[in-house]
């Protein structure tokens, strides 16, 4: 049972434009959701992340949105380069153990 | 910039065999956590450890682990007796609360 779901594995976009990540989640419990960035053979690296109290946090170029009654919420990277070009993985806490809840993972390819 | 670091980056070892994984978390951190994925697959939360006992366990993290928190800066991954099904990168984690920053990984490889 996936409480967390990412159901795009790939996505290809054009240098410059906006690269838009997705996210669905079924455990209106969760407080806190994250994205990390994963290059291959390294640990993720934390890059955004949201309570469940707000509907947007940015950071630079990294917008995180979230739509609780929806239960999804979205990366968008903008504009995309290519050092960005690597899995992304969205990740929620659980309250009551602050375990982090992990999707599958969308690789992002940003071409030249 | 404080980080996660955890040895060896490497592991090749024997089916059958005994494996210790080890993490130095950040220091001010209160949790601890261990993850694994395996090669081509999502990444897999194994276990978390705050004030010196396991406080979450995942179905994975079966009797053949255990997590030891020795000295006060380490944090090691034992698995008494590797199977093949072990070989995966496994990730140790450290947080204050949610934001948890990870290690590089080790990537086990069992033969």
């Amino acid at each position: 049972d996936q409480q967390v779901k990412q159901n795009s594995p790939s996505l290809s976009v054009q240098e410059g434009r906006i690269s838009i990540l997705n996210c669905d989640y079924t455990n209106s419990m969760f407080d806190y959701f994250l994205w990390y960035k994963k290059y291959p053979a390294e640990g993720p690296t934390f890059l955004i992340s949201i309570s469940s109290i707000k509907d947007k946090n940015e950071d630079g170029r990294f917008t995180v949105f979230l739509n609780k009654s929806a239960k999804h919420l979205s990366l968008h990277i903008v504009p995309s380069q290519p050092g960005d070009s690597a899995v992304y993985f969205c990740a929620a806490s659980d309250p009551s153990n602050y375990q982090l809840i992990w999707g599958a993972g969308t690789k992002l390819i940003i071409k030249p | 910039e404080p980080e996660v670091t955890q040895t060896p980056s490497h592991q090749v070892t024997q089916m059958g065999q005994e494996v210790i994984l080890r993490c130095v978390p950040i220091s001010n951190h209160l949790y601890f956590y261990w993850y694994r994925q395996i090669l081509g697959q999502k990444v897999e939360f194994l276990v978390s450890f705050y004030n010196n006992e396991i406080s979450e366990k995942s179905e994975i993290f079966d009797d053949q682990f255990s997590v030891e928190r020795p000295d006060g800066s380490n944090f090691t991954l034992k698995i008494r007796s590797t199977k093949l099904e072990d070989s995966a990168m496994y990730f140790c984690a450290s947080s204050v609360r949610t934001e948890a920053f990870f290690g590089q990984g080790t990537r086990l490889t069992v033969v």
